[in-house]
């Protein structure tokens, strides 16, 4: 079993909608959690980045993070087509060395 | 320009060659990886360096070398390429103060391809 599994998908839904993206762990020393946003042909970017538990919101973008369900998601309201993209989570513990460990990503498509 | 930039941006060797991919930042970074990305795999890291001369291992580092003699580079060696190591190689960097340092920044990528 993977430490961070994630959905490849791909996630196809209509413009507008809002778009729910997820990973569960199963590592509790994990407290540093991030979403990063990869468009074909690009390097990763970071897009959210939390500490511990809660929620962070970001314009259109928000994290949530569930550390007793050893979940965090990723919501995007009012999707846009420039929206499509790969999205991976990751996450650290205090001690990795700021070592990361990353989902395989979700392949997501906002349709016009 | 400031940022982190990777050459060459496309690779075809053959098996058996020896290959350097190269890395730079502009930001004095500390820490720079190198990961691997593969379909169903998604980004695997081959090595870190904290600091100039300081490398580790990360969990995949059979057939490469690197080295950091300088803050601002970190070239990656396949020492006899092989076609399991065809594959996109990002780069990246990160400031290591917590609690920014897993905040890491990638360059665009070279995509690989060994015959």
């Amino acid at each position: 079993q993977k430490e961070v599994e994630q959905d490849p998908g791909p996630l196809s839904v209509p413009e507008g909608a809002i778009v729910s993206l997820n990973c569960t762990y199963s590592n509790s020393a994990f407290q540093y959690f991030m979403w990063y946003r990869q468009y074909s042909r690009k390097g990763p970017e970071l897009l959210m980045y939390t500490y511990s538990s809660g929620n962070k919101e970001d314009g259109r973008f928000t994290a949530q993070v569930d550390k007793s369900s050893k979940y965090i998601s990723l919501f995007i309201r009012d999707s846009q087509p420039s929206d499509s993209a790969t999205y991976l989570c990751a996450m650290s513990a205090y001690d990795s060395n700021y070592q990361l460990i990353w989902g395989a990503g979700t392949k997501l498509i906002i349709k016009p | 320009d400031a940022g982190i930039t990777q050459s060459p941006r496309y690779k075809i060797t053959e098996t058996g060659r020896q290959v350097t991919l190269m890395c730079h930042q502009t930001w004095s970074h500390s820490y720079m990886f190198w990961y691997r990305q593969d379909l169903g795999h998604g980004l695997r890291l081959i090595y870190y360096s904290a600091a100039a001369d300081i490398t580790d291992k990360g969990e995949v580092p059979d057939g490469y070398v690197v080295s950091r003699s300088k803050t601002e580079n970190f070239p990656l060696t396949l020492e006899s390429a092989t076609r399991s190591q065809t594959s996109v190689y990002f780069c990246a960097s990160s400031e290591p103060n917590r609690p920014e340092g897993e905040k890491l920044f990638f360059g665009s990528g070279t995509q690989l391809s060994v015959l």
